[in-house]
């Protein structure tokens, strides 16, 4: 079955810096990769996704990337603020709701101001 | 977005009994419902696929019996902790994928077992 490494765990930033979170898959047949922010005691809340068609994605200060053939897609913050702050998870599955997501193990962001 | 509820919030119990946590996909139809399990400062781990009108999948190491899931309708999915222990105490979370595959999250059930 998928395997999702993440890296790091914890990532400690100033206020305006930029934050790359690292994930690997070993399932060559994922093709949705979707980035998910939880704020402690609450929620994954989806921040972005990717599918395989697709090598760059962005949404303001937040994009990602994605490289098929080597198995791994990062998470990139720009400008970074203090609210950016949260646990971070990848996730790597097939693209239909029938499909389990799994996870990455989790990067907790902390952005100082 | 999609939104998923969940029902209860918190739960507090004596061990021994029961918990039914509902999970409620409540603008569109899922016919599969995932069950997470999340420890403090770790990551999500699913526990079973839950699907309308069939027995549910489960991941290895979890007990279908002591984890009961029950998807009745395209928009409810219920798990129910039988004989709660405190190493059951843990936030439940359950999540459903819409038509485009996007996976939501419901609010999560903190579950404490005394």
């Amino acid at each position: 079955g998928e395997n999702v490494e993440q890296h790091p765990s914890t990532l400690s930033v100033q206020e305006g810096d930029s934050a790359v979170i690292k994930c690997t898959y070993s399932d060559s047949a994922s093709n949705y990769f979707p980035w998910y922010k939880q704020e402690l005691g609450k929620r994954p809340q989806l921040i972005i996704d990717i599918r395989s068609n697709v090598g760059e994605k962005k949404d303001q200060r937040i994009a990602v990337t994605l490289n098929k053939t080597a198995k791994h897609f990062s998470l990139h913050i720009t400008e970074t603020q203090p609210e950016d702050s949260a646990v971070y998870f990848c996730a790597a599955s097939g693209d239909t709701g029938f499909q389990k997501l799994v996870f990455g193990t989790g990067t907790r962001l902390l952005v100082s101001p | 977005g999609a939104v998923v509820s969940q029902h209860p919030s918190r739960v507090i119990c004596k061990s021994g009994t029961s918990v039914k946590i509902e999970c409620r996909s409540l603008d569109f139809q899922a016919t599969t419902m995932f069950w997470y399990r999340q420890f403090p400062k770790q990551s999500l781990m699913l526990m079973a696929t839950s699907n309308e009108g069939s027995k549910a999948t489960y991941e290895q190491g979890v007990e279908k019996d002591k984890f009961l899931i029950n998807h009745a309708s395209l928009t409810l999915s219920t798990l129910t902790v039988t004989s709660a222990h405190p190493e059951d105490s843990s936030f439940y979370i359950c999540s459903a994928r819409d038509e485009a595959g996007v996976g939501f999250f419901g609010p999560g059930t903190r579950l404490t077992v005394l």
